[in-house]
């Protein structure tokens, strides 16, 4: 099973709370994505990291905050100005060589839910 | 805008009767278009992309420019591909865009 681990599996969250989802991959990719996934929705795109120290919004950034200070390392911050947080978020890194190229990769996803 | 549209959020077929699921896109430029399957406790997955051109458990997807559809195909269905499945279009910056998705039900 391999490649990106994202932690913890289930997370709660209090009102005015700040939660932060990990997303680590060993899989060498330059480039890392975080989505939001709601029933009926498909997946929408939160942050994008190209490479590290750089990241750039993506759909629905608003509520959202993230680093890329390593380039195995991706933590979502969930603030408590996102005011629906309750769904699954997936960590994604892409191959950008080879015959995977442009392939994306998933985590098995975090569920939060609000208390 | 870019936008991938699935319009069938839930499909059912009975074992070993043709699949189709289909999938429209509108993308400035030329995207590379995927199929990404989701199984029932299992991390989102590749299915198939168009530049590959090749059959992946028996479905195959063929981009049509022209309709501007990447719609997935298999002969026989198999009651192992009952999944959610996602189709994807990426552009020059190499974001994806989703779709909503389809759940495929395959029926005994």
């Amino acid at each position: 099973d391999g490649g990106i681990t994202q932690s913890p599996k289930y997370l709660f969250r209090k009102e005015g709370q700040n939660v932060t989802l990990s997303c680590e991959q060993n899989l060498n990719h330059d480039a890392m994505y975080w989505y939001r996934q709601d029933p009926g929705q498909g997946l929408r795109l939160i942050y994008y990291s190209q490479i590290v120290n750089d990241f750039q919004k993506g759909d629905i950034a608003e509520g959202y905050s993230v680093s890329r200070e390593k380039k195995e390392s991706f933590p979502l911050t969930v603030t408590s100005a996102q005011k629906n947080p309750t769904a699954f978020y997936l960590c994604a890194s892409r191959s950008t060589g080879g015959f995977a190229k442009n392939i994306q990769y998933f985590g098995a996803g975090t569920r939060l839910s609000v208390l | 805008a870019q936008r991938v549209t699935q319009p069938e959020k839930l499909l059912s077929v009975f074992k070993g009767a043709p699949v189709e699921l289909k999938c429209n896109y509108s993308y400035s430029g030329s995207p590379e278009l995927f199929w990404y399957v989701q199984y029932s406790r299992q991390r989102l997955q590749l299915l198939l992309r168009h530049i590959s051109r090749e059959s992946i458990k028996g479905f195959t997807a063929d981009l049509n420019k022209g309709e501007t559809s990447f719609h997935l195909k298999k002969p026989f269905a198999q009651e192992e591909d009952s999944a959610m499945y996602y189709c994807a279009a990426s552009g020059s910056a190499r974001q994806l865009t989703f779709g909503s998705g389809t759940q495929l039900t395959v029926l005994p």
